[in-house]
């Protein structure tokens, strides 16, 4: 059974300050995806690594950055928080991409507010 | 890129009645289309997905259609029961291609 966590579920932050949300995974999958979830907007993809220390931007990357140094563990990093970033952020993995279409399995999700 | 969209953004129906969930996707190489579903509180799960090259498929009370001509492909659940209320997403994505385009998700009730 993929597990995939999430080192916070809450989290409260002040503006400016220096962010780190952790996703790990425990199935040897090789792509990791962040995402963030509002209301009316659905999933918005922020990055994504589909191997260890590659990376490549999504829809949303302005304002983040990310950390792929273990296969298993991805990092989203908010270097200087604002309140526009209050959010639910919602980690994903799946196996490597191929012509057969793997499922996202998704962590339980990060509830950001930055004051 | 792609965009998908979905409607309707809510929907409440009666215990027993069927619920239709509707998107559209704009990229004709897309191929891959999974429907997610997501309680209060939990995490996005796969409940159903359908590949371009199949019109129709079904897991007993849900199915799912696609129209690759039309681009647009639906959910539907027949026997609605009160633990089908969730917020439900649809998603595109390209063979080969790392991202999954996802709908604004619609948020079902279905109502004893």
């Amino acid at each position: 059974d993929v597990k995939v966590t999430q080192s916070s579920r809450y989290l409260v932050k002040r503006t400016g300050e220096k962010v780190f949300l952790e996703c790990v995974q425990d199935m040897d999958h090789e792509n990791m995806f962040w995402y963030r979830q509002d209301p009316g907007l659905g999933l918005r993809l922020i990055y994504f690594s589909y191997d260890v220390k590659m990376k490549e931007k999504g829809d949303i990357p302005e304002g983040y950055s990310v950390s792929r140094e273990k296969k298993e563990r991805f990092s989203l990093i908010l270097e200087s928080a604002s309140t526009n970033q209050t959010s639910m952020y919602l980690c994903a993995s799946s196996l490597r991409t191929s012509g057969v279409h793997n499922e996202q399995f998704f962590g339980p999700g990060t509830r950001l507010t930055v004051l | 890129g792609e965009n998908v969209e979905q409607h309707p953004s809510t929907l409440s129906v009666q215990e027993g009645d069927s619920a239709v969930i509707k998107c559209t996707y704009s990229d004709s190489a897309s191929n891959y289309f999974p429907w997610y579903k997501q309680e209060l509180g939990k995490r996005p799960q796969l409940i159903i997905d359908i590949r371009s090259n199949v019109g129709e498929k079904k897991d007993q009370r849900i199915a799912v259609t696609l129209n690759k001509t039309a681009k647009h492909f639906s959910l539907h659940i027949t026997e609605t029961q009160p633990e089908d209320s969730a917020v439900y997403f649809c998603a595109a994505r390209r063979a080969w291609y790392n991202q999954f385009y996802f709908g604004t998700g619609t948020s079902l009730t279905v109502i004893p």
